[in-house]
């Protein structure tokens, strides 16, 4: 049972306008939340975290948003440009039983010119 | 350069052949985990270390050895390879508690076993 769920496989989004990757969670004791991307051929990089105790984390034109009552977060990206395209994926962690992290199945970003 | 380096980046071995994929760092760090990435599976863990000599298994950790002797390498040890552990392994460090900063991630290894 995947604790950390990306539902779109994929995404399209028109340069310029406002790219919304979603993740949901089924596990009440996560406490730390992350966003990586991933480019082809490459490892994937850090974007934005955020805490259990906030409900929105902003980095330049990457926002993510915290709905724990939902279990569900999401990344903004304003606006989306065509170097955003990559695979997105959502982690989460806990502290309790070590620090595991767990990693979504990602979403695939497609930022048309 | 700050960076994580894992070798070989491709391998193409046969069942029950023994290898070892090599992850070194040069940021000091001391946490490092190791993860495969499948369609439709995303990352998964397979082990992390919090420091030299201290490692725990992670969500998928058989099959698997890991060995944290000194500080900057977590080497990837398949005793006995099967073709379900074909898969694109990735290694990656942190700072002490990887829940409050980024992983830096390898480029990849891309192991086929036949």
């Amino acid at each position: 049972d995947q604790q950390v769920k990306q539902n779109s496989p994929s995404l399209s989004v028109q340069e310029g306008r406002i790219s919304i990757l979603n993740c949901d969670y089924t596990n009440s004791m996560f406490d730390y939340f992350l966003w990586y991307k991933k480019y082809p051929a490459e490892g994937p990089t850090f974007l934005i975290s955020i805490s259990s105790i906030k409900d929105k984390n902003e980095d330049g034109r990457f926002t993510v948003f915290l709905n724990k009552s939902a279990k569900h977060l999401s990344l903004h990206i304003v606006p989306s440009q065509p170097g955003d395209s990559a695979v997105y994926f959502c982690a989460a962690s806990e502290r309790t039983g070590g620090f595991k992290t767990i990693f979504g199945a990602g979403t695939r970003l497609f930022v048309k010119a | 350069e700050a960076q994580v380096t894992q070798n070989p980046r491709y391998l193409i071995t046969v069942t029950g052949k023994k290898l070892t994929v090599t992850c070194s760092q040069n940021m000091n760090h001391e946490y490092m985990s190791w993860y495969r990435q499948d369609p439709g599976l995303g990352l998964r863990q397979i082990y992390y270390s919090m420091n030299v000599e201290v490692t725990d298994k992670g969500d998928v950790p058989e099959g698997y050895k890991v060995s944290r002797k000194e500080k900057r390498n977590f080497p990837l040890i398949l005793e006995s390879p099967s073709p379900n552990q074909t898969s694109l392994y990735f290694c990656a460090s942190s700072y002490r508690d990887p829940r409050n900063t980024e992983a830096f991630f390898g480029q990849g290894t891309r192991l086929t076993v036949v």
